[in-house]
């Protein structure tokens, strides 16, 4: 069974453009995650999908940022414009819901992404 | 509020035993867990306890919760050139739906030398 997978592994853009991240769940997960790590700090929290709908979205920096989930498959992540800020590894996670509190999430090789 | 923290570094020679150590605040934490990530891999999940253990044992790793002072550790045996990584903390953290969402700390980078 294939496991989390994200797209492109590493992405090197201009401060300005836009990039987006794509991340594909393992099958019949309806949980997916965004996290960001930046510069070997800890890995940050973005946000929560359930199925399509976005549960939990407090962890986003700013309207720069835009998850979506179409159909509750994939995601992407879209930034734009990006800053060198956003540079940093971004990692994509899902689990499959089985009762309060147990979250075993599957992560993803992540997205190194350099803003230059 | 949510925050978990634990040391940059780690270094132990080949063959002692390692000792990573981590604190978290939230009190509503079920899950507690112990991410490896080697270089240029994602993060794989080592272990985990649920918040009512205090101990949990599988092969060479040891995992001991303290839930009154918030405080876990990852034990390592026997620590091998393999075990070279950065391992992160993590705790579980109910959220608005039957899933958790994860807080993680900074990571430790265990260094093994000869």
């Amino acid at each position: 069974e294939a496991g989390v997978t994200q797209f492109p592994s590493h992405s090197v853009i201009e401060k300005g453009q836009t990039v987006t991240l794509r991340c594909d769940p393992i099958s019949g997960h309806d949980n997916l995650y965004w996290y960001r790590r930046v510069m070997g700090k800890e890995i940050k929290f973005l946000l929560h999908f359930v199925k399509e709908s976005k549960q939990d979205e407090s962890g986003m920096p700013n309207n720069r940022f835009l998850a979506e989930r179409t159909g509750g498959t994939y995601s992407t992540l879209k930034v734009q414009p990006a800053e060198l800020e956003d540079s940093g590894v971004y990692f994509c996670a899902s689990s499959l819901t089985r009762g309060k509190g147990n979250t075993e999430a599957f992560f993803g090789q992540g997205t190194r992404l350099t803003v230059v | 509020g949510e925050d978990v923290e634990q040391s940059l570094f780690l270094s132990v020679r080949e063959g002692d035993s390692s000792v990573i150590n981590c604190t978290y605040t939230d009190s509503s934490s079920t899950y507690l867990y112990w991410y490896k990530q080697e270089p240029g891999a994602g993060l794989q999940l080592l272990t985990y306890i649920f918040s009512n253990m205090d101990m949990k044992q599988d092969q060479r790793l040891t995992v001991l919760l303290n839930k009154k002072d918030k405080h876990l550790s990852l034990r390592i045996a026997d620590t091998q050139t393999g075990d070279s990584a950065i391992y992160f903390c993590a705790e579980s953290v109910p959220g608005y739906s039957s899933a958790s969402k994860i807080i993680f700390g900074s990571g430790t980078r265990l260094s093994i030398r000869p």
